[in-house]
């Protein structure tokens, strides 16, 4: 099984809301990321995590909170988004590194109002 | 950061004919990697070349890397309708962190 998977597949909220992203690979992969994604432009890395530890962040505002419960799940807790939140959020995975190829999930486009 | 970038930002072609995208970056890296990205949706890995090595092949495309320029690219042969997509190019750095793709090439290839 070489899928990632994201859930939901579209999310609208408000500024006040709380929602979560949820990512899950089958793998057996160790390392596992979010991006955000805006229209037309590369996927910009914001969390890393390797072994269920948190290894990179990459400057990303509190509201933005990233958890991995185990080696196969990552979530992303969104709280008190900005409308410029807006974009397509990507999950991957990879054996245990950035620089290994990363398996991507198909997105989840979040749109704040 | 070690931004790689992408040259051209939109190339479009006809079908059979071959397309050519560069990437250059600025720092050492350990690998560079190549993705491509169908509108809207996840991206899918195409090939990783090492530091030390210079060129690679799978199937229909090409990666060459010159590590003395900071520079490579990707030669997809023999175009087809269902290779339209973005490519993006990504380099790590000499620890394996690090992730950063380039603003990628838009490739339409025309039928």
């Amino acid at each position: 099984d070489t899928e990632v998977t994201q859930t939901p597949k579209h999310l609208v909220m408000g500024m006040t809301n709380k929602k979560s992203l949820k990512c899950e690979q089958h793998m057996g992969h160790r390392a596992m990321y979010w991006y955000k994604q805006k229209a037309k432009k590369p996927p910009e890395l914001m969390f890393v995590y390797s072994y269920e530890k948190l290894s990179i962040n990459e400057s990303v505002p509190s509201r933005f909170s990233p958890e991995c419960p185990n080696s196969s799940l990552l979530n992303l807790h969104l709280h008190a988004l900005q409308p410029e939140d807006s974009a397509l959020y990507l999950c991957a995975s990879s054996l245990d590194r950035p620089s290994y190829e990363q398996y991507f999930g198909p997105g989840t486009r979040l749109t704040v109002t | 950061s070690q931004q790689g970038e992408e040259d051209p930002q939109a190339l479009s072609i006809q079908e059979g004919e071959n397309a050519t995208m560069n990437c250059s970056y600025k720092t050492s890296i350990n690998n560079l990697q190549w993705y491509r990205q169908n509108s809207g949706r996840g991206l899918v890995h195409l090939i990783l070349i090492r530091s030390n090595e210079r060129e690679k092949h799978s199937g229909r495309l090409r990666v060459t890397l010159d590590t003395s320029k900071k520079s490579s690219s990707l030669l997809i042969t023999a175009s087809r309708a269902a290779d339209t997509a973005s490519y993006f190019c990504a380099t790590d750095d000499n620890y394996g962190q690090n992730f950063v793709f380039g603003p990628g090439t838009r490739l339409s290839v025309l039928p």
